[in-house]
């Protein structure tokens, strides 16, 4: 199936660890997306990558670090884990050029505890 | 002013009946619109982008666009029980590295 997957679906873990979720798209697409889905379900970039350079960084805290080994991935790893880093986690994945729409991966539900 | 507003609703519409979902935005370079629709617990799915000034159809669905008044809206016919869902408008910016900037989405009811 071509989409974007994300992994884990859910990962509940205790406040101070660090975690790491991963990104894949098998569409061709050369842009990849984290958004953040807060409890209100505002739904906010966090960073884009295209062709495995960073392009958007919003202000997100220092703790949040993106990598993109390749154009088909984009992991987001998370240092010090706070309460407020309780959300779903989105990656998303589109063309640069043209009026594009970006598709979006199933979700990573973040709980920490 | 935030950069794309909608009502967050609950709009409730009878079965049958046309849902109309608006969104306005703030920045006037805005080039692309896109409505993506919601379901709990699940991920955005796009449902209809526009570009150019006018109506757009898609099967029920009618995205229209005013950039002189930076309006957008989404009707949907015919609703359905499986239209509940939240709606979400998303903005582009022209050579804003792709950066899609959302509403906070207008929850949508069809009632039976």
């Amino acid at each position: 199936d071509t989409a974007v997957s994300q992994t884990p679906k859910y990962l509940v873990t205790q406040m101070g660890n660090d975690k790491s979720i991963k990104c894949e798209q098998n569409l061709g697409h050369d842009t990849m997306y984290w958004y953040k889905q807060d409890s209100k379900k505002f739904l906010k970039i966090m960073f884009s990558y295209n062709n495995k350079e960073l392009i958007i960084n919003e202000t997100v805290p220092n703790r949040f670090s993106p990598k993109s080994p390749d154009k088909a991935h984009l992991n987001l790893h998370i240092n010090s884990l706070e309460l407020g880093d309780s959300a779903v986690y989105f990656c998303a994945s589109s063309q640069e050029q043209g009026h594009q729409p970006q598709h979006f991966g199933d979700g990573t539900r973040l709980s920490i505890l | 002013q935030k950069e794309v507003e909608q009502n967050s609703g609950p709009l409730s519409v009878p079965e049958g009946a046309i849902a109309s979902l608006n969104c306005t935005y703030s920045d006037r370079v805005s080039q692309s619109f896109f409505w993506y629709r919601q379901y709990s617990g699940k991920s955005p799915e796009l449902i209809m982008s526009i570009y150019s000034n006018g109506d757009k159809e898609d099967g029920r669905f009618t995205a229209q666009l005013n950039k002189a008044s930076q309006y957008v809206s989404l009707l949907i016919r015919d609703s359905q029980p499986s239209d509940s869902a939240t709606y979400l408008c998303a903005v582009r910016l022209t050579g804003g590295g792709n950066k899609l900037t959302f509403g906070t989405g207008t929850q949508l009811k069809v009632e039976l």
